[in-house]
This record gives structure tokens, sequence and C-alpha cells, in this order.
């Protein structure tokens, strides 16, 4: 299994509603990533985790709450986000952070509405 | 600051004509160099990497990059290209040291590739 699995594709929330995003590798990849991606633009990080731990958070607003329960999984969970946080989210894993320059190997992303 | 530019919004060309999508950066030493492509509405695809070795990278779908240490450049590059390819092509590069910012890649803003029939 050579993929990162995304769900769900398209999310359309209110902004006082609660979702979570989720994110699903098998490629025993230590290292995994939330990004976001405005049209036409490059990604943005917003937070790593290596090993399980939370490594960076690029200050992110705390209304996105980054869980990794196990080695494949990562959740972003969602709550009173605003119409600006509309974006194409990414998830992304690599086998580690550090060291060689390994490659990531991105999702498909949530396209995510905030209405 | 450590920088990466792609010159170019927009590169056309005609199908079966060679393509070149610009890259250069400005980080410290010795940077990992990468290429990725987005077509639309999907994610990131991984096109190739530069680590280190022979100067001529080779990746997916009949791309290549040049490293070129006295131009820090790194641009794509493909013989004969397709209307399939056309699609947002990202340079990205990450500092070979795992210090604080050092561990995030740094993206070009990208240019779009336009293959004409």
């Amino acid at each position: 299994d050579t993929e990162v699995t995304q769900t769900p594709k398209h999310l359309v929330m209110g902004m006082t509603n609660k979702k979570s995003l989720k994110c699903e590798q098998h490629m025993g990849h230590r290292a995994m990533y939330w990004y976001k991606q405005k049209a036409k633009k490059p990604p943005e990080l917003m937070f790593v985790y290596s090993y399980e731990k939370l490594s960076i958070n690029e200050s992110v607003p705390s209304r996105f709450s980054p869980e990794c329960p196990n080695s494949s999984l990562l959740n972003l969970h969602l709550h009173a986000l605003q119409p600006e946080d509309s974006a194409l989210y990414l998830c992304a894993s690599s086998q580690e952070e550090v060291g060689a320059g390994y490659g990531y190997t991105f999702g498909s992303g949530t396209r995510l509405t905030v209405v | 600051a450590q920088s990466v530019a792609q010159p170019e919004d927009q590169v056309n060309v005609a199908e079966g004509n060679p393509l070149t999508v610009k890259c250069t950066y400005s980080v410290s030493g010795n940077p990992y160099l990468f290429w990725y492509v987005q077509y639309p509405n999907r994610g990131l695809q991984f096109l190739l990497k530069y680590i280190t070795g022979d100067n001529l990278v080779k990746g997916s779908y009949g791309f290549e990059a040049e490293f070129n240490k006295s131009q820090t450049s790194f641009h794509l590059k493909k013989p004969s290209a397709l209307v399939s390819d056309s699609a947002l092509y990202f340079c990205a590069v990450r500092d070979r040291g795992d210090a604080g910012n050092n561990r995030k890649l740094i993206w070009g803003l990208g240019t779009s590739l336009a293959v004409n029939p």
C-alpha cells in the first residue's frame, strides 16, 4: 500500500459545527503532516507529527486540533471555523521527519467549505 | 532568509516539444531538492528529488531535473511534452540540518504548465 487516504473528500460545514478530517497510511511512515492549500497556491504547513508526537505547530488557531491516535492515523478536528478557513486540506506522510531527504506522499485532500 | 523562486507563473508549450520549468533557491549549504505536481482538484504527487550524487535526476512520467550548484537551480525538464502533463508544478527545498525550522519544506509559488495539442 503506497497511498495516503483522506476522508471525506468534500465537506461543507457551518461556522458552529464540529467535524473531523481523517488521514490514514499503511506505509510504515513515522512522520505525518497536515497542510492547508488555497487555490493555485503552495501548501502551507499546519502540523507535523513524528512518532505520534506533535513536532511542529505552525501557530495554527485553536479551532484546528490535530490528533495522532496511532502511527497510521492522523485526524484534524475542526470547531467554530471561519469562511476564510475554506481550502483544500492535505495530509502527507514521510518515512521520517528528519535525516535523509525523504519525499512526502500526499493524499488527495479534503475540500472544505465553511458557510 | 531561505527561499525558493519559480520565476514563471505560467509556461506554455506545444505537445511534442521539450519543456522546462525553472526553479532557483536560496538556502545555505546543500539542500534536498524536490519537484511535485498537482493535477486539477487533486493532491500533490512526488515527481523526483535530488539528495546527492549525479546532478541529473530522473523521475516519474519521463521527467528529469538538473541540479546546478553554482547557479543554485533545479530546473525540471521533459524531452517531449504531453497534453496530460498540463498541471501545476511546485519546487520545494529542505535544509540538510534537522534542527528547528530546517526540518520544514520551503515551497515555490508554483508554475502552471499548459501543453497545447
